[in-house]
C-alpha cells in the first residue's frame, strides 16, 4: 500500500525569506502523480503545484517549486520570498492508478511578519 | 465563482440522529469524490463516482453511510445513526475526464456530534 509521510508538524519562516518542507512516500507503481495542496485556515483546499512521475524535470509555479528525487521517493516544496499568505496547513498528496489521493498529515506552516 | 460547494458548513448533531450533506461539483467534472479530514490528519478517501455510478468506496465507509449521485451532478452523502466517532470534515472534491489527476476540493462540511 502506498504511504505519505510528512516528517514536520509545524514551521515556521520569517516574511521573504525561503522554506522547504518534506514530504517521502513509498510506492511499487511506476507511474503516479505528486500534489502539494494548501489549506489556509477555515478556508478549502487550493492546488499549489503537481509533478509526474515520469516527467525527470522538476515542477514550478511563480515561488512554488519542488525537488523530485524519484529513487529517494521524496518530494520536497520549496516557497521562496514567502508571504504572510502562505501561512496555512500543506498537505503532500500520492495519486496512481485509481485515482484517489493518498494524503500525508500535513505540516503546519506560519509566516511571521 | 463555479468552484465546488458544499452544503451545508456546519452541522451540529445528537449521537444516533440522521445526517446529510450535499456536494455540488465543478459543472463539466464527472468524477466525484469524498474525503474524511479528522483533527490533525490529512484527509483520506470515502468513495468516487465517475457520472452517477459509484465506483469505489473505502473500508472507512461503514454500512450506516451511504452515498449517492442521482444524475450525475450533485452528491449526497448520509450518515445514518451518527456517533462521535463521526465528527470531522468531510470534503468534497471533483475532477474532469480532461485532467482526471487534479481534484478540485470544496470548502468542506464540519461534522460535530454530540
Amino acid at each position: 500500500a502506498q504511504t505519505v509521510t510528512q516528517s514536520q508538524p509545524e514551521m515556521s519562516v520569517q516574511e521573504a525569506e525561503t522554506v522547504t518542507l518534506s514530504c517521502t512516500y513509498d510506492t511499487s507503481e511506476s507511474n503516479y502523480y505528486l500534489f502539494w495542496y494548501k489549506q489556509p485556515p477555515s478556508r478549502q483546499m487550493i492546488l499549489v503545484i503537481r509533478q509526474e512521475a515520469y516527467k525527470q524535470q522538476n515542477a514550478t509555479e511563480n515561488r512554488f517549486s519542488v525537488n523530485f528525487q524519484k529513487a529517494a521517493k521524496s518530494f520536497s516544496l520549496k516557497i521562496s520570498d514567502s508571504q504572510l499568505g502562505d501561512t496555512a496547513m500543506y498537505f503532500c498528496a500520492f495519486l496512481s492508478g485509481t485515482y484517489k489521493y493518498i494524503f500525508g498529515t500535513g505540516t503546519r506552516l506560519k509566516v511571521l511578519a | 465563482d463555479t468552484g465546488v460547494s458544499q452544503d451545508p458548513r456546519h452541522k451540529i448533531t445528537k449521537r444516533g440522529q440522521n445526517v446529510t450533506f450535499r456536494c455540488d461539483p465543478i459543472s463539466e467534472h464527472n468524477r466525484l469524490y469524498w474525503y474524511r479530514q479528522t483533527l490533525g490528519q490529512g484527509p483520506e478517501f470515502l468513495t468516487y463516482f465517475q457520472n452517477e455510478a459509484q465506483l469505489e468506496k473505502s473500508r472507512l465507509l461503514s454500512d450506516r453511510f451511504s452515498a449517492e449521485r442521482p444524475k450525475g451532478s450533485f452528491s449526497t452523502l448520509e450518515i445514518q445513526r451518527t456517533e462521535q466517532g463521526d465528527s470531522a470534515m468531510y470534503l468534497c472534491a471533483s475532477s474532469q475526464d480532461s485532467n482526471l489527476e487534479t481534484q478540485y476540493f470544496g470548502p468542506g462540511t464540519r461534522l460535530l456530534v454530540l
